[in-house]
């Protein structure tokens, strides 16, 4: 089955405990973004990679970091969080940047 | 930034009826996306319309995509309780030649009564 999986789906934790969020898809899309939503806010672009060993700022980047060292992995790391980083996280794939993207379950993140 | 802003931001309707929402854009598109998502779930890719596209429809929903009014509408007709959700439109910008960017609104919550 076609699916992007994100772990963990539900993480408490306190300010400054580095983390990681995982993300993994099975369907060899090369483009892979992390977005996080915000009540009114809609969806925001935090980080994108287009391919292997290519990553790139979206629109909220600060106090995230992501890498992408395998095709169907692209994990985001939080190195110190901080409250305002409480949120609901979403990885999404596609074959490409503008095209149809498949989203994991999310994962909803509380720093205290 | 937000690319589309839809409208409503809710809209409460009864089972059977139609539900209309609307995306407005800023600049030019090559595509335009809506996406559904149930309460607290991953979004769900409904139909994408390309700029040079009308109309597009698939089941009980029809898109109709206006690019000089920089507008899309997203029509629901003969609603069920399962289509209670938030829908989404993204619109992707070019950047550069081969490099665009999709940028989501903040949703239309759509809830459908029994």
């Amino acid at each position: 089955e076609a699916q992007v999986t994100q772990n963990p789906r539900y993480l408490i934790t306190v300010t400054g405990k580095k983390l990681t969020v995982t993300c993994s898809q099975n369907m060899n899309h090369e483009y892979m973004s992390w977005y996080r939503q915000d009540p009114g806010l809609g969806l925001r672009q935090i980080y994108y990679s287009m391919n292997v060993e290519v990553t790139d700022k979206g629109d909220v980047p600060e106090g995230y970091k992501v890498s992408r060292k395998e095709k169907r992995n692209f994990p985001l790391i939080l190195e110190s969080p901080s409250p305002n980083q409480t949120s609901l996280y979403f990885c999404a794939s596609s074959f490409t940047r503008n095209g149809e993207l498949f989203f994991g379950e999310g994962s909803r993140l509380t720093v205290l | 930034s937000q690319q589309g802003e839809e409208d409503p931001q809710a809209l409460s309707i009864q089972e059977g009826e139609n539900a209309t929402m609307n995306c407005s854009y800023k600049t030019s598109i090559n595509n335009l996306q809506w996406y559904r998502q149930n309460s607290g779930r991953g979004l769900v890719h409904l139909i994408l319309i390309r700029s040079n596209e009308r109309e597009k429809h698939s089941g009980r929903l029809r898109v109709t995509l206006d690019t000089s009014k920089k507008s899309s509408s997203l029509l629901i007709t003969a609603s069920r309780a399962a289509d209670t959700a938030s829908y989404f439109c993204a619109t992707d910008s070019r950047l550069f030649s081969n490099d665009y960017k999709l940028s989501f609104g903040a949703g239309t919550t759509v809830t459908v009564r029994a």
